[in-house]
């Protein structure tokens, strides 16, 4: 079956350093990947997102994500932080075999250190 | 343009009433879907509406669960009767046929007692 993994439940980096959030997926092809964030009291909103193409993708916010085929991965970046950017960060994956059903991760949770 | 509205925003009941969770999905996105998300866990997918169609409705736990689409507008998800593990926040989201991105609403958060 399908998943994704985040395994750091909890980072905390200080206002102004960089970020980078992992994700790995486990699927037979190439799947359509995101990253969702939500802050405190909000919905998801979409990041960013891959679908082919350029292995790097911008998004909004100025955040980045890679797409590593070798390492199943889809890490998300950040080069310098702001205290507005704590919130919870899901990857995800859409299982589009099956009716684009799009399959999250746990979530990261981010704390910006003043 | 209106996003994606949920109403209530939290419930709390207790074990064995009923709640009904409703969706707004953005004016013209065909795409509809239930997630719930239980104790800081993953977001876990429920169903998908096409228009006024299940299309998938493999992640629904149980038969207490009851999600409509009338006239492939607004939806409800019923939970009756409510069980302590049905705690959790009830996400919806919508999307326009075929892009694959969602647009997610606040959530609804309920509380069994």
């Amino acid at each position: 079956a399908q998943s994704v993994t985040q395994p750091d439940i909890h980072i905390t980096v200080s206002e102004g350093a960089s970020l980078e959030l992992r994700c790995n997926y486990s699927y037979g092809a190439t799947p359509y990947l995101f990253w969702y964030v939500q802050s405190p009291g909000q919905g998801l909103q979409l990041l960013l997102k891959y679908f082919s193409g350029d292995t790097l993708v911008q998004g909004i916010k100025g955040f980045e994500a890679e797409f590593k085929r070798s390492q199943s991965s889809f890490n998300l970046r950040k080069p310098s932080v702001h205290w507005s950017d704590a919130a919870e960060y899901f990857c995800a994956v859409d299982d589009y075999s099956s009716a684009s059903k799009i399959i999250f991760g746990s979530g990261t949770r981010l704390s910006i250190r003043p | 343009e209106a996003g994606v509205t949920q109403f209530p925003s939290h419930s709390v009941i207790e074990k064995g009433q009923t709640v009904t969770l409703r969706c707004d999905p953005i004016s013209g996105h065909d795409n509809l879907y239930w997630y719930r998300r239980v104790m800081g866990k993953e977001i876990k997918f429920l169903l998908h509406f096409v228009k006024e169609s299940k299309q998938d409705e493999s992640g629904m736990p149980n038969n207490r669960f009851l999600a409509e689409r009338t006239g492939g507008t607004y939806s409800t998800l019923k939970v009756q009767p409510a069980e302590l593990e049905d705690s959790g926040v009830y996400f919806c989201a919508s999307s326009p046929s075929g892009t694959g991105e969602l647009f997610f609403g606040e959530g609804s958060r309920l509380t069994v007692l």
